[in-house]
C-alpha cells in the first residue's frame, strides 16, 4: 500500500512569489493535515481538510489556503513568501470521519523543503 | 489550551540501554496518544497510537503505556541500537480533533 505522497521534494523561491505544495493521502484516507517545521522549532498546525471542506486552521496568516480535491489530494498555497516561511511542510493523513476519525492514526508524507531567498 | 512537554530533550546513550522517554500533557480529555520518530530532515514515521481507553501498545522493542489521569505517556525502548537514534515525538489529540506535539526528544545511541 503506497504512503503518503508529497511533491515537490525541494522548492526554492524568493521572497514574494507565490509557492504551490502538493500532498497525496493513502488510498481510503479522506483527512489532509498540513503542518509546518521551522528549523529548530516543532510542528506547527497548518491546515485541517476532510472531505474536500476546510475543518480547521491553525494561527498563520490568511497567505496561507489551501484545498482538498475530489479525490481527497491536497494542495498548501502560500502566498507573498517572506523569509521566514523557510521550513519543512508535512502533510499528514488519516481515516475517514468529519471528527478527523477521532481515533484514527495519522501517517506523515516525506515532506517538502522550501527555500525563501 | 493542550499542552505537550517531552522529557528530556536529548539522551545520548550507550549501545544496548533500555531507555525511557517520558511526555506529559495537560488536558486529559484526549482521544488518543500517538508516538512518532523523526529522522533528520525526514517525515515522521508513526510508532505506536494509544487510543484513550488504553493502557499500553507493544511493537517489537517498542511499549507505550498512557495514564490519563495523571497526563502522561511514556515510551520505553528496549536494547537501544544506533538505529534508534532520531527525534521522538509525541502527539495528542484532543477535543479539537487536531494533534498537538511535544516538541520531541533527540536520541542518540553510540555503538
Amino acid at each position: 500500500e503506497a504512503g503518503v505522497t508529497q511533491s515537490p521534494t525541494h522548492l526554492i523561491k524568493t521572497r514574494g512569489q507565490q509557492a504551490t505544495l502538493r500532498c497525496s493521502p493513502i488510498s481510503g484516507h479522506t483527512s489532509v493535515y498540513w503542518y509546518q517545521q521551522a528549523l529548530g522549532l516543532g510542528l506547527q498546525f497548518l491546515l485541517w481538510y476532510d472531505e474536500g471542506e476546510e475543518r480547521n486552521r491553525g494561527n498563520f496568516p490568511p497567505r496561507f489556503s489551501g484545498r482538498q480535491f475530489p479525490n481527497y489530494s491536497s494542495e498548501l498555497n502560500v502566498n507573498a513568501l517572506e523569509l521566514e516561511d523557510s521550513a519543512l511542510y508535512l502533510c499528514a493523513s488519516s481515516g475517514p470521519g468529519t471528527s478527523g476519525g477521532t481515533g484514527n492514526e495519522q501517517f506523515f508524507g516525506p515532506g517538502t523543503r522550501l527555500t525563501v531567498l | 489550551k493542550q499542552e505537550v512537554t517531552q522529557i528530556p530533550a536529548a539522551l545520548s546513550v550507550p549501545e544496548g540501554e533500555n531507555l525511557v522517554l517520558n511526555c506529559s500533557f495537560t488536558d486529559s480529555a484526549i482521544y488518543n496518544l500517538q508516538w512518532f520518530r523523526q529522522d533528520p530532515g525526514k517525515g515522521l514515521t508513526s510508532l505506536l497510537l494509544i487510543q484513550s481507553s488504553q493502557r499500553e501498545q507493544t511493537s517489537g522493542r517498542l511499549n507505550a503505556s498512557l495514564d490519563k489521569s495523571s497526563g502522561r505517556s511514556t515510551l520505553y525502548i528496549a536494547a537501544s541500537q544506533p538505529g534508534d537514534s532520531a527525534t521522538y515525538l509525541c502527539a495528542v489529540k484532543g477535543g479539537s480533533y487536531i494533534p498537538t506535539f511535544g516538541r520531541g526528544t533527540s536520541l542518540i545511541v553510540h555503538p
